[in-house]
C-alpha cells in the first residue's frame, strides 16, 4: 500500500506571492490533517478535513486555507506569503476520525525569500 | 501552560543501552490520546506508539513501551536495546476529546536522541 505522498517536496517562494501543496492520503483514508513545523514554534497543527468538511482549524491567519476532493486528496493554499511562512508543511491521513494512528508524509519544505 | 512538555532537547545513549525519553501533558478532559512519533532527518514523522486515557495496560510496540503514570500526567518513552538507526527527533503529541474530536495533535518540543558505539 502506497504511503501519504506529497507534492512539490520542495519550493522556493516570492513574499507576497502565493503557494498551493497537495496531500495524497493513504488509500482508504478519509481525514487529512495539516501540520506546520518551524524552529521557532515546532510543529503547530493548521486545519483537518473529513469527506470533503473541515473538522478542525488551528489558530491560523485567513490566509492559510485548505480543501479536500472527493478523493481525499487535500490541498492547502497560502497566500501573500510572508518570510516567517518558511517551514515544512507535513500532511497526515488517518482511516477515520480520532483513529489512534495517523501517517504522515514526507513534508513539503517551503523556502519563502 | 504547555500541553505538552518534553524537557530533555537533547539525549545520548550507548547503543545496545535503554533510554527513557520524557514527556509530561496538561489537560482537563477525561478523554485523550498519547502519541510518540520519531523525526529522522528526512522530515517524515514516523508514528512509535499509542496510549489511551482509558487503558489499563501500558503500551508496548517491539521495542518501544510508553510508561503511563496517569495520576502523575506522564507519558515516558522507553527504547530498549537502542540501535544506530534510532537517532533522531522524538516527539510526544497529544489528542484531546474536547478538541472536538477528530485527529488534532499537540505536539511537544521534541527530544534529539543521539546513540553512540
Amino acid at each position: 500500500k502506497a504511503g501519504v505522498t506529497q507534492t512539490p517536496r520542495y519550493l522556493i517562494k516570492t513574499r507576497g506571492q502565493q503557494v498551493t501543496l497537495s496531500c495524497s492520503p493513504i488509500s482508504g483514508h478519509r481525514s487529512v490533517s495539516w501540520y506546520q513545523q518551524t524552529p521557532g514554534q515546532g510543529l503547530q497543527f493548521l486545519f483537518e478535513y473529513f469527506s470533503e468538511t473541515q473538522r478542525n482549524k488551528g489558530n491560523f491567519p485567513g490566509r492559510f486555507s485548505g480543501r479536500q476532493f472527493s478523493n481525499s486528496r487535500s490541498e492547502m493554499n497560502v497566500s501573500t506569503l510572508e518570510l516567517g511562512d518558511s517551514a515544512l508543511y507535513l500532511c497526515a491521513s488517518s482511516a477515520q476520525v480520532s483513529s489512534y494512528e495517523q501517517y504522515f508524509g514526507p513534508g513539503t519544505r517551503l523556502t519563502v525569500t | 501552560a504547555q500541553k505538552i512538555t518534553q524537557t530533555q532537547p537533547g539525549m545520548f545513549v550507548q547503543e545496545k543501552e535503554a533510554v527513557t525519553l520524557d514527556c509530561t501533558y496538561d489537560t482537563s478532559d477525561p478523554s485523550y490520546g498519547l502519541f510518540w512519533y520519531k523525526q529522522p532527518s528526512s522530515g517524515e514523522m514516523i508514528f512509535l506508539i499509542y496510549q489511551g486515557s482509558y487503558d489499563q495496560q501500558n503500551a508496548t510496540e517491539g521495542r518501544y513501551s510508553l510508561n503511563f503514570q496517569k495520576a502523575r500526567k506522564s507519558a515516558n518513552l522507553v527504547i530498549s536495546a537502542s540501535q544506530l538507526g534510532d537517532s533522531a527527533m522524538y516527539f510526544c503529541a497529544m489528542r484531546e476529546a474536547s478538541t472536538g474530536g477528530g485527529n488534532k495533535l499537540t505536539f511537544g518540543t521534541g527530544t534529539q536522541l543521539k546513540v553512540e558505539l
